[in-house]
């Protein structure tokens, strides 16, 4: 089925570090989400957003819907252990409810 | 407890065998969904419920893969004569109603790890 690019595939920081991971895609979504899975568990919703342009910030992490509405970036500041994880971006289409997920970004941070 | 649940969290069963796998959604979610995460992927959608009906199957792969949600609240994948390439992580979500805004958005159980030997 169809996947986001996503990318970097993996990042190895240094605690406090700030990171950026980034999703593109040759479709238009009307909606772009930020979610993190743990081993072992499904994937949490981090940051949701709407509407083209906007950016939105939930603690340390910041988002942003690309103004073509074909991509999405997620930041992460001052990285901690506990931010260790799969990051994933999904977006929805036309349809209200189908996400198309990339492939994930494997955080790992160094303390 | 407070979120979608599923069971059982692992599976190991043999080539050929009929498998089923169960969703309990948030209480009072209507919108159920089914995904697959391969190993190194992204969740891939397999079937959207509303109620007790199936709105969206188009991601089943096949005529082996069935989904029911009898009263509207807990669903089962049923997977027929299972193959290997059916090993994956098979991913339950709930949410209030279709997306569109943040109360709709989709709340993911932990999964259940098929493995066809």
């Amino acid at each position: 089925g169809q996947q986001l690019n996503q990318s970097p595939q993996s990042m190895f920081i240094q605690e406090g570090e700030d990171v950026s991971m980034n999703c593109t895609s040759s479709s238009i979504f009307n909606t772009w989400l930020w979610y993190k899975q743990d081993p072992g568990e499904g994937p949490v919703l981090l940051i949701a957003l709407y509407k083209a342009g906007e950016l939105t910030s939930n603690g340390r992490l910041t988002a942003q819907f690309g103004i073509t509405r074909k991509d999405s970036f997620l930041n992460i500041s001052a990285s901690i252990p506990s931010d260790v994880g799969i990051y994933f971006c999904a977006g929805r289409g036309g349809s209200n409810y189908k996400l198309t997920f990339g492939k994930g970004t494997l955080l790992t941070v160094n303390p | 407890g407070a979120g979608v649940s599923q069971t059982p969290s692992n599976k190991v069963t043999e080539k050929g065998k009929y498998v089923e796998l169960r969703c309990d959604p948030i209480s009072g979610h209507t919108a159920l969904y089914w995904y697959r995460q391969s190993l190194g992927q992204g969740p891939e959608f397999l079937i959207y419920f509303q109620g007790t009906g199936a709105a969206d199957d188009s991601g089943l792969p096949n005529d082996r893969f069935f989904a029911v949600r009898p009263e509207g609240s807990v669903s089962t994948l049923k997977i027929q004569r299972t193959e290997r390439g059916d090993s994956a992580v098979y991913l339950c979500a709930s949410s209030l109603g279709a997306g569109g805004s943040l109360g709709n958005e989709q709340f993911f159980g932990p999964g259940t790890r098929l493995t066809v030997l």
